[in-house]
């Protein structure tokens, strides 16, 4: 089971770039990495989700070394409305059957300032 | 729009009482999951389903029953087995069973007990 450990808080500005580390040391071949968002009240929002190197959308990148030990989920230039949980989350494919990858941690709560 | 309606956004139980909280989907996935959010913390599995007529416990299934008799809807009955069943409940589905594929969550149930 690929456990993620993230940190709990993070505080950032408005303008600023936030960059948030996950870490999966017993990450699987066939894992992927998957980040979401969540608002209070809310489900999880899908985000970005990644194998290998750098993967960008409009919203975020997603950064992940060769080792694939850890992840980084980047947002660039924020603002007072990403002020929100971030989950990582570590997982394939389902093939073997179990419930790998379907644990969502605590995740990092981000506050953004004005 | 395709997407996932939890009904109703809140419910309130008293003590001793079963009650179902509703989940359908029309977006065509086959895995369907419930999770649940107690204040703080992340999000614990509660039971998963990869296909209709099929379901499987997750983390905290002590209390809880599921039933999957239609591809579209995964009803979650909260029992009165259930010591502490306050807490915010969200179901997901995502198009194959397995992390890789994305969730999408609906909007979520708070279950309050009184």
């Amino acid at each position: 089971l690929a456990k993620t450990t993230q940190p709990i808080s993070m505080d950032s500005y408005e303008g600023q770039e936030v960059n948030i580390t996950c870490s999966h040391n017993n990450i699987a071949t066939n894992d992927y990495i998957t980040w979401y968002q969540q608002f209070p009240s809310q489900g999880p929002r899908f985000i970005i989700q990644g194998y290998k190197t750098k993967v960008t959308n409009e919203v975020a990148s997603l950064f992940i070394p060769a080792d694939r030990k850890s992840s980084t989920l980047s947002l660039p230039r924020v603002s007072l409305s990403d002020t929100a949980v971030y989950y990582c989350l570590v997982g394939d494919m389902g093939s073997g059957g179990g419930a790998d990858g379907l644990t969502f941690g605590k995740g990092t709560h981000l506050i953004i300032q004005p | 729009d395709g997407g996932i309606t939890q009904s109703p956004k809140y419910l309130f139980r008293k003590e001793g009482q079963n009650v179902t909280l509703s989940c359908e989907q029309n977006l065509n996935h086959d895995a369907m999951y419930w999770y649940r959010q107690d204040p703080g913390q992340g999000l614990r599995l509660i039971y998963y389903s990869q296909i209709v007529n099929d379901f499987q416990k997750g983390d905290i299934a002590e209390g809880y029953s599921v039933s999957r008799e239609k591809k579209e809807s995964f009803p979650l009955t909260v029992t009165s087995a259930q010591k502490n069943p306050t807490a915010f409940y969200l179901c997901a589905s995502s198009r194959s069973f397995g992390s890789f594929y994305g969730y999408t969550f609906g909007s979520g149930t708070r279950l309050t007990v009184v």
